[in-house]
């Protein structure tokens, strides 16, 4: 039972565009999101958090916004570098634990 | 910022022998630290939690006896892998928190385990 999906395996986007890559969730006492990215071979780096009182953070290039009746989020990444050129996992957790729950992941290639 | 880092990055063992991994936080006292195996174009899955000085908390369906975790230190936590097998390879990465449970978690780079 997948409770963290990324529906899209891959996006290509052209340099200076906007990024989004979505995130679906299915556990409704998840309050607490993050975004990592990750290259091969790499452990995951923290990108940008969101905790379910809030339904918008940003964070210099990247946004995340969450609709908590829809039990989604996005990452928005404006404007797209190449350099962005990653895997992106959604990451979330239940109040009163510490576990996060790993989506598939997203492989973005930015385009120069 | 945390760092953590683990070693060995890569290893390549016989079936039937055992492999231990190390993740050390380099510049935080970790209370909490995780273990994490990814397969190939798969998401990271949990294995266990292991906090210093008590037993770790496995997930539904990770033997405990296969993979064993010891978290002797707030900067140390290994996983050994026992008489592993081919289908034991993958990619493990670990993770420490420095405080509350809920603080992010920073990740060590991973290593690529290829049983033979």
């Amino acid at each position: 039972d997948q409770q963290v999906k990324q529906n899209s395996p891959s996006l290509s986007v052209q340099e200076g565009r906007i990024s989004i890559l979505n995130c679906d969730y299915t556990n409704s006492m998840f309050d607490y999101f993050l975004w990592y990215k990750k290259y091969p071979a790499e452990g995951p780096t923290f990108l940008i958090s969101i905790s379910s009182i809030k339904d918008k953070n940003e964070d210099g290039r990247f946004t995340v916004f969450l609709n908590k009746s829809a039990k989604h989020l996005s990452l928005h990444i404006v404007p797209s570098q190449p350099g962005d050129s990653a895997v992106y996992f959604c990451a979330a957790s239940a109040k009163g634990t510490y576990k996060y729950i790993f989506g598939t992941g997203t492989r973005l290639k930015v385009l120069a | 910022g945390a760092v953590v880092s683990q070693h060995p990055s890569r290893v390549i063992c016989k079936s039937g022998t055992s492999v231990k991994i190390e993740c050390r936080s380099l510049d935080f006292q970790a209370t909490t630290m995780f273990w994490y195996r990814q397969f190939p174009k798969q998401s990271l899955m949990l294995m266990a939690t292991s906090n210093e000085g008590s037993k770790a908390t496995y997930e539904q369906g990770v033997e405990k006896d296969k993979f064993l975790i010891n978290h002797a230190s707030l900067t140390l936590s290994t996983l050994t892998v026992t008489s592993a097998h081919p289908e034991d390879s993958s990619f493990y990465i670990c993770s420490a928190s420095p405080t509350a449970p809920m603080d992010e978690q920073y990740f060590g780079p991973g290593t690529r385990l290829t049983v033979t």
